[in-house]
């Protein structure tokens, strides 16, 4: 049972556009929300998070938009690089056992082409 | 570099084999963290250690075990191995639990079973 679902397997940009990832849970009671940015042969590096209770949060080119009564979320790259090419994961967070497991989606291939 | 080290980077081990998977968390991080990742899908949570103690479960198979010692390195004890289980096992390790604080995840040991 996937809780953390996102559909589109991949995205094409061009180079100084905006990138729009999205991801849809099942959740409710999911706690906070990450979005990982993963190269080939890499694990999974840490971009930006969300608190359930915040419908946006900023870091530079990256804007994440919480939207819970649509249990969806969205990470905004503006402007798209080159560099952003990568596989990016949303995560969601289940705090219910004290422990902070990471429910992960299967991933969205970003190609930002220049 | 993420500070998390994992080895073997590569196992091929044949069917009904048990291997074991090694990591090393960040200095100062407490948490250990397993995921597995097969092909095309997300990252599966398979368990937590916490300073040596279990603390959270995912989807872990009967056949696998692991511990975390006291220097906080961790190990992941995969047995009765079956073509399945060929995959990408990633661990990660955390300073604090919950709260959205990101997990750092080492570079992973790609397994694979013929």
């Amino acid at each position: 049972d996937q809780q953390v679902k996102q559909n589109s397997p991949s995205l094409s940009v061009q180079e100084g556009r905006i990138s729009i990832l999205n991801c849809d849970y099942t959740n409710s009671m999911f706690d906070y929300f990450l979005w990982y940015k993963k190269y080939p042969a890499e694990g999974p590096t840490f971009l930006i998070s969300i608190s359930s209770i915040k419908d946006k949060n900023e870091d530079g080119r990256f804007t994440v938009f919480l939207n819970k009564s649509a249990k969806h979320l969205s990470l905004h790259i503006v402007p798209s690089q080159p560099g952003d090419s990568a596989v990016y994961f949303c995560a969601a967070e289940d705090n219910q056992t004290g422990a902070n497991n990471l429910f992960f989606g299967t991933g969205t291939r970003l190609t930002v082409i220049p | 570099d993420s500070g998390v080290t994992q080895t073997p980077k590569h196992l091929i081990t044949a069917t009904g084999q048990r291997v074991t998977l090694r990591c090393s968390p960040r200095s100062g991080d407490l948490s250990v963290y397993w995921y597995q990742q097969s092909l095309d899908q997300g990252l599966q949570f398979l368990i937590q250690y916490y300073n040596g103690e279990e603390r959270a479960k995912g989807n872990i198979l009967e056949r696998f075990s692991a511990q975390q010692f006291p220097d906080l390195h961790s190990e992941l004890n995969l047995s009765s191995l079956e073509l399945g289980d060929s995959a990408l096992y990633f661990c990660a390790s955390s300073s604090r639990t919950g709260g959205g604080s990101p997990l750092h995840f080492g570079n992973g040991t790609r397994l694979t079973v013929t």
